[in-house]
């Protein structure tokens, strides 16, 4: 069965610690990972892609095929990345994304 | 960047009416706009894949006479939700699917939604 989890609902951290919000997927071939990002009364958008393997706004995600993981990370946080965060899969061209279940990122001053 | 929207944003209605909504996709062409649901503080379910000049897909669950889409252009679809009931109230969310080079291709642009309620 295809199916992504966010283990967390709610990841609170302070400004300047590390966060790091987890991903796990399942899927018989080999997908495509998104991380999403929702700020406050804002819509859906992406925040980075697997194969892109690039940094944006200081986070990263690697994808492990061992571990089927594809978690996002960023040295220090920023209370702007206050956000509700999705990891999503995509397993065929057609770019239908299957969603995680989401995790709230509070990062305190 | 490409940017996407949605009529209206929100709408109340009655119990037995239809309620339409609208995705566009403002500055590019979208053969793929797909429809999702969100219930508060949870995550985006995929109700269906719409493709311009053919029927949606719906998925599993959905049903297809009750959620009407129509994908007319290639930057229009619609999607008419017809004797609605309260149990229907929902944040409804479409994307569109970029696959055009020079728009981060094959990636998914969202609207902001719209939140339907349905006393």
């Amino acid at each position: 069965a295809q199916r992504v989890t966010q283990p967390e609902k709610l990841l609170s951290v302070f400004k300047g610690a590390p966060v790091e919000l987890k991903c796990n997927y399942s899927y018989s071939g080999s997908p495509e990972l998104f991380w999403y990002v929702q700020y406050s009364r804002q819509r859906l958008q992406l925040l980075l892609r697997h194969i892109s393997r690039e940094s944006i706004k200081g986070f990263t995600a690697d994808l492990n095929k061992g571990e089927t993981s594809f978690h996002l990370k960023k040295p220090f946080a920023q209370e702007e990345d206050s956000a509700m965060y999705y990891c999503a899969l995509s397993g065929s061209n057609t770019g239908k994304l299957i969603f995680g279940q989401g995790t709230t990122l509070q990062v305190k001053p | 960047g490409a940017v996407v929207s949605q009529h209206p944003s929100w709408v109340i209605c009655k119990s037995g009416t239809s309620v339409k909504i609208e995705c566009r996709s403002l500055d590019f062409q979208a053969t793929t706009m797909f429809w999702y649901r969100q219930f508060p503080k949870q995550s985006l379910m995929l109700m269906a894949t719409s493709n311009e000049g053919s029927k949606a897909t719906y998925e599993q669950g959905v049903e297809k006479d009750k959620f009407l889409i129509n994908h007319a252009s290639l930057t229009l679809s619609t999607l008419t939700v017809t004797s609605a009931h309260p149990e229907d109230s929902s944040f409804y969310i479409c994307s569109a699917f970029a696959s055009s080079p020079g728009l981060g291709a094959e990636t998914q642009y969202f609207g902001p939604g719209t939140r339907l309620l349905v006393l």
